[in-house]
């Protein structure tokens, strides 16, 4: 059975902080990871990764993924109160492209 | 970019009865589409892959007789929840895979279930 694990579960922060997120995984035939923010209502996509050590970034977010070791961390710095949110982890798997979430990450950003 | 839309957003049933939800891409083709289910303070778990023209792949545990799903075409999915029970409410995403562009799924905004 495919498995992601995110930790921790939930965090909290003050303004302009430096957070890391953490996704690990157990999964068969996996294609790619993503990272999903879900404030209210569905998960808005954030980054794909494929390739091991290759960082994305966008605007103060940052992700690495580590193949070998089964990780993924997601950066975001200088946190702002519109951070607050849950981030998600999710592995692609299989030529039906299933994903497999995690629990997910409770961030909440204080003033 | 890519929209995904659900209808309705929001709907109260008594149970015994069935809903529809439906999923539709605005602005592309979807071979693929997704539905999944959240429960309050919990991840998306994935119910069952929709494939145009062809029967759904449930995950396992997941009753295809319950939760029957039609994709007719390639901009729409449904997801009808047979007699439904109040333990059935919960928050119902579908998501979107472009045919053009495999990068990513697109997620709708989600159908949420209240049964009585």
């Amino acid at each position: 059975e495919d498995k992601v694990v995110q930790s921790p579960l939930s965090l909290v922060v003050h303004e302009g902080d430096t957070v890391t997120l953490n996704c690990s995984y157990e999964v068969t035939n996996f294609r790619s990871l993503l990272w999903y923010k879900q404030e209210k209502k569905a998960p808005t996509f954030l980054f794909m990764l494929t390739s091991s050590g290759i960082e994305k970034k966008s605007g103060r977010l940052s992700s690495i993924l580590d193949k070998k070791e089964l990780f993924s961390i997601l950066n975001i710095t200088a946190t702002q109160t519109g951070d607050s949110a849950v981030y998600l982890c999710a592995v692609e798997t299989g030529t039906a492209s299933k994903l497999t979430f995690g629990t997910g990450t409770r961030l909440q950003v204080t003033l | 970019g890519a929209v995904v839309s659900q209808h309705p957003s929001w709907v109260i049933c008594k149970s015994g009865t069935s809903v529809k939800i439906e999923c539709r891409s605005l602005d592309f083709q979807a071979t693929t589409m997704f539905w999944y289910r959240q429960f309050p303070k919990q991840s998306l778990m994935l119910m069952a892959t929709s494939n145009e023209g062809s029967k759904a792949t449930y995950e396992q545990g997941v009753e295809k007789d319950k939760f029957l799903i039609n994709h007719a075409s390639l901009t729409l999915s449904t997801l009808t929840v047979t007699s439904a029970h109040p333990e059935d409410s919960s928050f119902y995403i579908c998501s979107a895979r472009d045919s053009g562009r495999v990068e990513e799924q697109y997620f709708g905004p989600g159908t949420r279930l209240t049964v009585t």
